[in-house]
């Protein structure tokens, strides 16, 4: 069975750090994509970025270069994002979800989602 | 502001029948770029719902049914239910090498 399975809710304050990740089990790490998506209180879904374990080949959104960055560990099947110093803006809710190609078949799996609030 | 477009909101009598837009551009789906549904029941992640344009996972019921055509693409959802309430998102790819999402549509079952 396939899953992608996240990390915690984090509650973090302005300028702090924080790595979050989403671990894949059931199908080959290596050859799917992981991309990362944001949902903030109330709104709709936002394409952050994405990336190929197999050979770390990262796109990001042209809204988010910069502002996060996308790795994967393959020893361990996970995908991580992260942030170097965080702001209020960035609470939201944050999703994985893989995908067999870049810009076909769609995101056929989702981690449940890390609840992040960024609060002084 | 997406690069594609929804209507925020449509609304159906169980049993109809309902469609939602998604209008984008010569960038991402005139382009030639498939379109991927995805269906958000509220306090759930999203779910695949159509995929490459015109194609249901496995698990998904015949009632949903995607099209695209030039610039845009449809959804629609026949037999409406009470269940089929939530949020829906078309999402493609772009020549800027993103893969946007349109802006969301709630989906309410009167």
């Amino acid at each position: 069975e396939v899953q992608l399975v996240q990390s915690g809710a984090e509650v973090k304050k302005p300028g702090e750090s924080l790595k979050i990740s989403c671990k894949g089990s059931g199908y080959s790490f290596t050859n799917y994509w992981i991309a990362w998506v944001r949902q903030m209180p109330g709104k709709g879904l936002e394409w952050m970025g994405i990336i190929y374990p197999g050979d770390s080949d990262t796109r990001y959104s042209p809204s988010f270069q910069g502002q996060v960055t996308i790795s994967a560990d393959n020893s361990i099947n996970t995908a991580y994002l992260q942030w170097s110093s965080l702001k209020a803006s960035d609470t939201a809710m944050y999703y994985c979800a893989s995908a067999r190609s870049i810009s076909a078949a769609g995101y056929d799996y989702w981690g449940q989602g890390t609840l992040v609030t960024v609060s002084s | 502001q997406s690069v594609l477009t929804q209507p925020p909101s449509v609304s159906g009598a169980p049993g109809q029948r309902v469609t939602i837009s998604c209008t984008g551009s010569s960038s991402n789906i005139g382009a030639g770029y498939h379109v991927h549904w995805y269906q958000q029941l509220p306090g759930t992640a999203p779910k695949l719902l159509i995929y490459d344009s015109n194609n249901r996972p496995s698990g998904v019921p015949d009632r949903f049914s995607g099209s695209k055509s030039g610039t845009s693409a449809s959804l629609a959802i026949t037999g409406l239910q009470g269940e089929d309430e939530g949020d829906y998102y078309c999402q493609s790819y772009d020549s800027s090498l993103s893969a946007p999402f349109g802006g969301g549509t709630k989906l309410t079952v009167l």
